[in-house]
């Protein structure tokens, strides 16, 4: 199955910095979700995006769904220790199931105090 | 609270050995699912199930079995087929709608030797 260009694929920034990344596709997208993964846990959705050019808050995080459907962003604002973890981002075409979700690399966090 | 249990959370086993990995929900979903995660690599879908009594393969099936007696339960066995059965495995499960997305249970950690 087809799998997303995520990058960067891990980053180390202080505590108090904004954080970006994105995903790219060569095939578009209907639904982009951003997803955050702690070590030995399930990942857990952090924001949902459905339409093309959609912004959308989450607290510190924002997400874009880019105007071309092939990308997106995921922002983090003034990091926290406790984000530390992997961050996924999935892409989703067509109706139906989750079956149709591909899903990025991940891009793995680390703060430093 | 409504979730998605899997269960073990760590599992050892002898190769040549099948074993079978528990996923219950209780969020009420159709659609369930079982993903493979290893180090640097997106989730890969396993097996996928829209209804009780049906489910499909996903990107990388051999090897793997499922059943789906009940709505809430839809349990994965690795076989002895299986060639690099060693991995992290996630169970989630959605409404069969565009864009409802993936609910994900904290996965169970097989080892195999």
């Amino acid at each position: 199955g087809q799998q997303l260009n995520q990058s960067p694929q891990s980053m180390f920034i202080q505590e108090g910095e904004d954080v970006s990344m994105n995903c790219t596709s060569s095939s578009i997208f209907n639904t982009w979700l951003w997803y955050k993964q702690d070590p030995g846990e399930g990942p857990v959705l952090l924001i949902a995006l459905y339409k093309a050019g959609e912004l959308t808050s989450n607290g510190r995080l924002t997400a874009q769904f880019g105007i071309t459907r092939k990308d997106s962003f995921l922002n983090i604002s003034a990091s926290i220790p406790s984000d530390v973890g992997i961050y996924f981002c999935a892409g989703q075409l067509g109706a139906g199931t989750a079956s149709k979700l591909t899903f990025g690399t991940g891009t793995r966090l680390q703060v430093t105090l | 609270d409504g979730g998605i249990t899997q269960s073990p959370k760590y599992l050892f086993r002898k190769e040549g050995q099948n074993v079978t990995l528990s996923c219950e929900q209780n969020l009420n979903h159709d659609a369930m699912y079982w993903y493979r995660q290893d180090p640097g690599q997106g989730l890969r879908l396993i097996y996928y199930s829209q209804i009780v009594n049906d489910f499909q393969k996903g990107d990388i099936a051999e090897g793997y079995s499922v059943s789906r007696e009940k709505k809430e339960s839809f349990p994965l066995t690795v076989t002895s087929a299986q060639k690099n059965p060693t991995a992290f495995y996630l169970c989630a499960s959605s409404m069969p709608d565009r864009g409802s997305p993936l609910h994900f249970g904290n996965g169970t950690r097989l080892t195999v030797t």
